[in-house]
């Protein structure tokens, strides 16, 4: 079976200051993972993903990610946030052999002015 | 099209109705999958197509859930005799072959069942 924990159900961040939105998977093997957004009534934006080789991955919007095989885990940073960064976030990982994403739950993300 | 294309979406219906919810996947993209996210949740798996071929419905929550793609492109949810429960964000996607290949998502179709 494969899983995704996101810790946080809420992070509050002023605009400006780094953000990180923690993200902790479980599947046997090598995973792919991967970070989406979602906005109000919106669907799901695709932001980063981690297939292979280097641990720090960059994505859409200034955000990165960085893959730690030790902790499994693969937090979602940025190191300015902006008041429209403010949305759901869901990290989540399919397993070498899976066919489909399992999602967290997701996090959401306040930016404040 | 540009992105995934989902019909329609808003949805409201009576419990006891049938629906059907439509997705027009990216032109030539072979994997088709069909998630449910309910309020505050994150999108739940429900089915994934490989081409015409489901290949895994192990997510479906009852009988009352069926879905097809008979001709490896447009695929079709249908649910019959809609219950309360089942109102969700239900979310296509579709992506290339291969499993490290991006999975992009529709806007999702609102169903709500009153």
């Amino acid at each position: 079976a494969q899983s995704v924990a996101q810790p946080e159900d809420q992070v509050n961040v002023a605009e400006g200051n780094p953000l990180t939105v923690k993200c902790t998977y479980s599947v046997s093997g090598n995973p792919y993972l991967f970070w989406y957004v979602q906005y109000p009534n919106r669907g799901l934006q695709f932001l980063l993903k981690y297939i292979t080789g280097d641990n720090l991955v960059k994505g859409s919007y200034g955000f990165e990610a960085e893959f730690n095989k030790s902790q499994t885990s693969f937090h979602l940073k940025k190191p300015s946030a902006l008041v429209s960064d403010s949305a759901l976030y869901f990290c989540a990982v399919r397993g070498r052999g899976y066919s489909t994403l399992t999602f967290g739950k997701g996090t959401m993300l306040l930016v404040s002015p | 099209g540009a992105g995934v294309s989902q019909s329609p979406r808003y949805k409201v219906a009576k419990r006891g109705q049938d629906v059907a919810l439509r997705c027009d996947p990216i032109s030539g993209h072979v994997s088709l999958f069909w998630y449910q996210q309910a309020l505050g949740q994150g999108p739940e798996f429900l089915t994934y197509f490989q081409n015409e071929a489901q290949l895994d419905k192990s997510g479906l929550p009852s009988d009352r859930f069926f879905a097809e793609r008979p001709e490896g492109s447009v695929s079709t949810l249908k649910i019959q005799r809609t219950q309360q429960e089942d109102s969700a964000v239900y979310l296509c996607a579709s992506s290339p072959r291969g499993a490290g290949n991006t999975i992009y998502f529709g806007e999702g179709s609102w169903l709500t069942v009153v």
